[in-house]
């Protein structure tokens, strides 16, 4: 139950197109769910996060869409670009209740070809 | 903001050898601070949690005598793999939250090998 299951393994886009990560969850107590983005031999660095209150949230080029009702929460990454060719990974806690440890999805590893 | 560092960057050592690394929180107060251990191509597995002035919570697994972790200020965690071997080669990553303890923000992480 407390497994938070990612797809696709891997993705290749190219340069311009949307990239779309996503992520599924069965425990309902998660209240937290991060994305963070990891380059080769680097630490994971927060890219965007939501709360189950909202539905979408957007900061440049990134959107989170999370969907209550079926557990499922998106990233997208619109004009993907070259640099954003790095393994992504979602998350999930409960930090409300005292658990702030993240269950990690698989991650991503996500290519954009020029 | 919120920036963790870790040192060493990289060690190596011989195998039997005590390696200790460090995570440090710059700019805030970390009330609780995680290590996690990755290797090549996966995901992230925490391995302890641990908090200012008190023990650290290990996970199913992990060998506390084996991976000591010292929590003596709210901005600075340190771990240390006692007796290593090349099985205990792999990326260590500290992340540290605040005291909403919500976000996690990681450092960069340390590459240990073990000859």
């Amino acid at each position: 139950q407390q497994q938070v299951k990612q797809s696709p393994q891997s993705l290749i886009v190219q340069k311009g197109g949307i990239s779309i990560i996503n992520c599924a969850y069965e425990n309902t107590a998660f209240d937290y769910f991060p994305w963070y983005q990891q380059f080769p031999g680097k630490g994971p660095a927060l890219l965007i996060a939501i709360r189950p209150d909202v539905s979408e949230k957007k900061e440049g080029r990134f959107t989170i869409s999370f969907n209550k009702s079926a557990k499922q929460f998106s990233l997208h990454i619109m004009d993907s670009q070259p640099g954003d060719s790095a393994t992504y990974f979602c998350a999930a806690s409960n930090p409300n209740f005292g658990n702030e440890k993240l269950t990690f999805g698989t991650g991503t590893r996500l290519t954009i070809i020029p | 903001g919120a920036v963790v560092s870790q040192h060493p960057s990289w060690v190596i050592c011989k195998s039997g050898t005590s390696v200790k690394i460090e995570c440090r929180s710059l700019d805030f107060q970390a009330t609780t601070m995680f290590w996690y251990r990755q290797f090549p191509k996966q995901s992230l597995m925490l391995m302890a949690t641990s908090n200012e002035g008190s023990k650290a919570t290990y996970e199913q697994g992990v060998e506390k005598d084996k991976f000591l972790i010292n929590h003596a200020s709210l901005t600075l965690s340190t771990l240390t793999v006692t007796s290593a071997h090349p099985e205990d080669s792999s990326f260590y990553i500290c992340s540290a939250s605040t005291d909403r303890g919500d976000t996690q923000y990681f450092g960069p992480g340390t590459r240990l090998t073990v000859l």
